[in-house]
Formats: C-alpha cells, sequence, structure tokens
C-alpha cells in the first residue's frame, strides 16, 4: 500500500536557525506532492505543492521543497525559521493507482524558541 | 474563500450510539473527504467521495460508513461508537482533479468523545 512517511516527529529549533523536515513516499507511480501546515487552533492550510516541472517549488512564507524522485523525497526547508512557524506540518501524497488517494504523513511538531 | 462547516466543535457520545458527523462545502466541489486525527498517527484517510452517491473506501474505514444525497453535504455515520473512535474528524473538498484543483480545503475539526 502507498504510504508516507515523517522521519522527525518533534523538532526543536531556535529563531534564525534553518529547517528541513524529511519526507518520503513508497509509489512508483505519478504522483502529486504537498506540505500542509496547522498552525495552533487553525485549520490545515496548503503550504505548497509539487505536480510537474521544476523539482524545487516554493511555498508561501518562504518555505520550499525538493522533489528528487530518484530518492522518492520532498523535504521542506526554510533557511531561516521565526516563533510564528511553530505549528504541525504534514506531507501529503496524491496517488493514481486505480482510484485517487490523498494520503497524509504523520506529521512533525516544530517548535521555534524565541 | 471556500468555507468546509462541520456541524459540531465538540461532541460526547457514549458506547453503541449511532454518531452522525456532518459536513458542508459552498464551493460546488466534487470531491469530499473525511479524515481522522490522531497524535503520532497523522491524518489518516476514513473515507473519500467524488460525486453525488458515489463513495470509496479509505486506509480505515472499519466502523463507518457515509452518506452523499447532495453535492454539499458529506457525512460520516459511526454505526456504534466505540472508545477508540474517540478522535478529531476533519472534513475536507477539493475540486476535480484536473491540473492545479488538488487543493484540500479543511474544515475546523469535530473532537469526538466516546466514553
Amino acid at each position: 500500500a502507498q504510504s508516507v512517511s515523517q522521519h522527525n516527529h518533534h523538532v526543536i529549533l531556535s529563531e534564525a536557525a534553518s529547517l528541513e523536515l524529511g519526507c518520503n513516499y513508497s509509489y512508483g507511480g505519478t504522483v502529486n506532492l504537498f506540505w500542509y501546515v496547522q498552525y495552533p487552533g487553525q485549520h490545515l492550510q496548503l503550504l505548497l505543492k509539487y505536480f510537474s516541472g521544476d523539482p524545487l517549488v516554493k511555498g508561501i512564507k518562504g518555505f520550499e521543497a525538493e522533489f528528487i524522485k530518484s530518492k522518492f523525497s520532498f523535504n521542506l526547508r526554510k533557511p531561516s525559521v521565526q516563533w510564528s512557524d511553530t505549528a504541525e506540518y504534514f506531507c501529503a501524497v496524491i496517488t493514481t493507482s486505480g482510484t485517487y488517494k490523498y494520503i497524509f504523513g504523520t506529521g512533525t511538531r516544530l517548535k521555534v524558541l524565541a | 474563500d471556500v468555507k468546509v462547516t462541520q456541524s459540531s466543535r465538540y461532541l460526547v457520545k457514549r458506547t453503541g450510539e449511532k454518531v452522525f458527523l456532518e459536513c458542508v462545502q459552498d464551493m460546488d466541489h466534487e470531491n469530499m473527504f473525511w479524515y481522522r486525527q490522531d497524535p503520532g498517527l497523522g491524518l489518516r484517510l476514513i473515507y473519500f467521495s467524488y460525486d453525488v452517491k458515489m463513495k470509496e473506501k479509505g486506509d480505515i474505514p472499519e466502523g463507518y460508513s457515509v452518506s452523499r444525497e447532495k453535492k454539499e453535504r458529506f457525512s460520516l455515520i459511526l454505526e456504534s461508537a466505540s472508545t477508540n473512535q474517540t478522535s478529531m474528524y476533519l472534513c475536507a473538498s477539493s475540486g476535480t482533479w484536473t491540473g492545479g484543483n488538488e487543493k484540500l480545503f479543511f474544515g475546523s475539526g469535530t473532537q469526538l468523545s466516546v466514553l
């Protein structure tokens, strides 16, 4: 079965530190890849997405992610985090075998210390 | 902006009760989804629907059923609630998946406690 793995469950950083959150998926076909964010007390919202083309995609609030097909990875990065980036981050994949399924990873809780 | 409305923010039910969780979206979206969100397990897909009266099982459909009689409304039903169904339930919707509409819009969630 298709799955999405997020290796870091909890990450604590100081402001201005660089961030990289790992995401790997297990699916050999065409995929669409996403990162969603859930700020405390708020709805899940889309951070960025990859469909095709340039494997480096840029999202809102200075986030970017790189799709590396050979590694089945879609890691999220930000050069310098802020206290307001404290949130839970979810990687997600749409798979296209049979019916479409929108599958999420287990999430990474990021805490940024002021 | 798209609005996905879940009828209850908090719900407390007893074991064995039949529970209905309602979700309504106002953007004429074809696709609707039910997830449950548990700490350390992320979002797990229960059921989804890509059209009225259509439904597909997700990864954890056992103990749940769904109903989609109208395009804007997608209901999740717990036929006989059990304590292991205590969770945060999230509804989401999206437009047709043709090049760019794959973004999910989420409701605010229903925290269900089964005692």
